[in-house]
């Protein structure tokens, strides 16, 4: 079945610093791609998405891009701030599974002034 | 639209006592999914449905989980009876479906209703 993978966190940056977070997947179909993020005490809302190859999804200053060869969707922000501190989601869903979205499990960022 | 609604947001109740938990979709949304949020396990998706039907439900972990679309406005999961191990942030999500070729449309999560069974 459909899996997401993210890399182990938490992961602690300084502000301005680059941020990396891994995301790969495995699917049997053509997934579509998302990140989604949740600030402390609310829902998940949508950071990005993107829905086919090459795609590049970008928002706030993040960036994804759907990498079908290394089945990969990695997280980038090149100058992180004290308010992107949140948990990270990424996600896939395919249209075989009418719109139900497969999660990875998270990955806790902070970023310290 | 005020966003996907869920009541209670916070809910304190004792072992073997019944919880509902209560959602009001955004209007016009054909899917509703919900989730649990734990520590442990992450984020899991317990059930879903579409057009108030129920696709999938074999993330409930149990018979005393139930969830119930009555119609396109309102949801329930009910729990009976509670136990210490359901403690949990739940939330309902939902979202307009597939988007024809551009593939699954996102989900619109609700603030999620923090659970507590002492």
């Amino acid at each position: 079945g459909d899996s997401v993978t993210q890399m182990e966190g938490p992961v602690t940056l300084s502000e301005e610093a680059f941020l990396t977070i891994n995301c790969t997947y495995t699917a049997t179909g053509y997934p579509s791609l998302f990140w989604y993020v949740q600030y402390p005490g609310e829902g998940l809302q949508l950071l990005l998405k993107a829905t086919k190859a090459d795609d590049k999804g970008s928002n706030k200053g993040f960036e994804a891009t759907y990498r079908k060869e290394t089945t990969s969707f990695h997280l980038e922000k090149g100058s992180v701030q004290v308010s992107d501190s949140a948990v990270y989601f990424c996600a896939l869903s395919d249209r075989t599974s009418y719109g139900k979205l497969t999660f990875g499990q998270g990955t806790i960022l902070t970023v310290h002034p | 639209d005020a966003g996907v609604i869920q009541s209670p947001r916070h809910e304190v109740t004792e072992m073997g006592q019944e919880v509902t938990l209560r959602c009001k979709p955004i209007s016009g949304h054909d899917y509703l999914f919900w989730y649990r949020q734990t520590m442990m396990r992450g984020l899991e998706l317990l059930i879903y449905f579409n057009n108030n039907v129920p696709i999938d439900d074999s993330g409930m972990p149990e018979d005393r989980f139930s969830a119930k679309m009555p119609n396109a406005s309102f949801s329930t999961l009910k729990i009976q009876p509670s136990e210490p191990r359901d403690s949990a942030v739940y939330f309902c999500a939902s979202s307009p479906g597939l988007a024809g070729g551009f593939g699954p449309n996102e989900q619109f999560f609700g603030p999620g209703t923090r659970l507590t069974v002492l």
